[in-house]
């Protein structure tokens, strides 16, 4: 299986301030398409996971322009550009290279200040 | 707009089978370009897929390897949905277990979720 590793675990952000999270892969995520097969999720408390990004850097329908996504092959990153109370919860990346053998990261809890 | 709507018990004995089903609305779950999914939720909230099932001419199941031999995904088309079967579950199975949707790049619609605790 393809293991994925985030990091910070935690992050405490001071609202309107900038936020990134790190995403690794143990294998690369570039499919023969030239597309990464990395999606991002935040998981608001007790809800289910929503999308946020999918491959790689392309915002899901409805998200805010704050969340951008960038990276290639095993190394990828969640920048919001200016965080606001309701990005409060637990950010997860998956790949989807492997599919339907999808994993995820272990999750990154943002918290504000 | 797709929605996911799960049902099923919270509560299961050891041994026993674990049976969720997934409504499906605004989508068909044998849509030739989409597919279906069990992920569970551990309480220490590490994510787990489990199954999938697709329709490309016939029917497609694929299942974790951590489960598999325990696990059955079945599609129902005439009432527009799928369901979850584990059996032989331990207090480790206990989860949170959510259907999902999967697309052309990854996982896009999630269900609500529920909450399974193996216990007796």
């Amino acid at each position: 299986d393809i293991v994925m590793t985030q990091s910070p675990l935690s992050l405490s952000v001071t609202p309107g301030e900038p936020a990134s999270i790190s995403c690794r892969s143990s294998q690369s995520l570039l499919y023969t398409n030239g597309h990464n097969y990395l999606d991002w999720f935040l998981q608001r408390p007790g809800q289910a996971p929503q999308l946020l990004i999918y491959l790689g850097s392309n915002r899901a329908s409805g998200v805010p322009d704050r969340f951008s996504g960038s990276g290639s092959g095993t190394d990828f990153t969640l920048k919001i550009s200016r965080v606001e109370a309701e990005d409060v919860g637990i950010y997860y990346c998956m790949q989807a290279v492997d599919s339907p053998r999808v994993t995820f990261g272990q999750g990154t809890r943002l918290e504000i200040k | 707009q797709v929605r996911l709507q799960q049902s099923g018990p919270g509560l299961v004995k050891p041994s026993q089978t674990l049976s969720l089903t997934c409504d499906i609305f605004g989508d068909s779950v044998s849509g030739n370009s989409v597919a279906w999914n069990w992920i569970r939720q551990s309480p220490s909230g590490g994510l787990e897929w489990l199954a999938r099932t697709q329709f490309r001419s016939k029917w497609y199941h694929d299942y974790a390897k951590s489960v598999q031999g325990r696990v059955t995904i079945n599609p129902d088309t005439s009432r527009n949905q799928f369901s979850l079967h584990l059996n032989s579950v331990t207090p480790e199975d206990t989860a949170v277990y959510f259907c999902a949707r999967t697309w052309s790049y990854g996982i896009d619609i999630w269900g609500q979720g529920t909450t399974v605790i193996v216990s007796s």
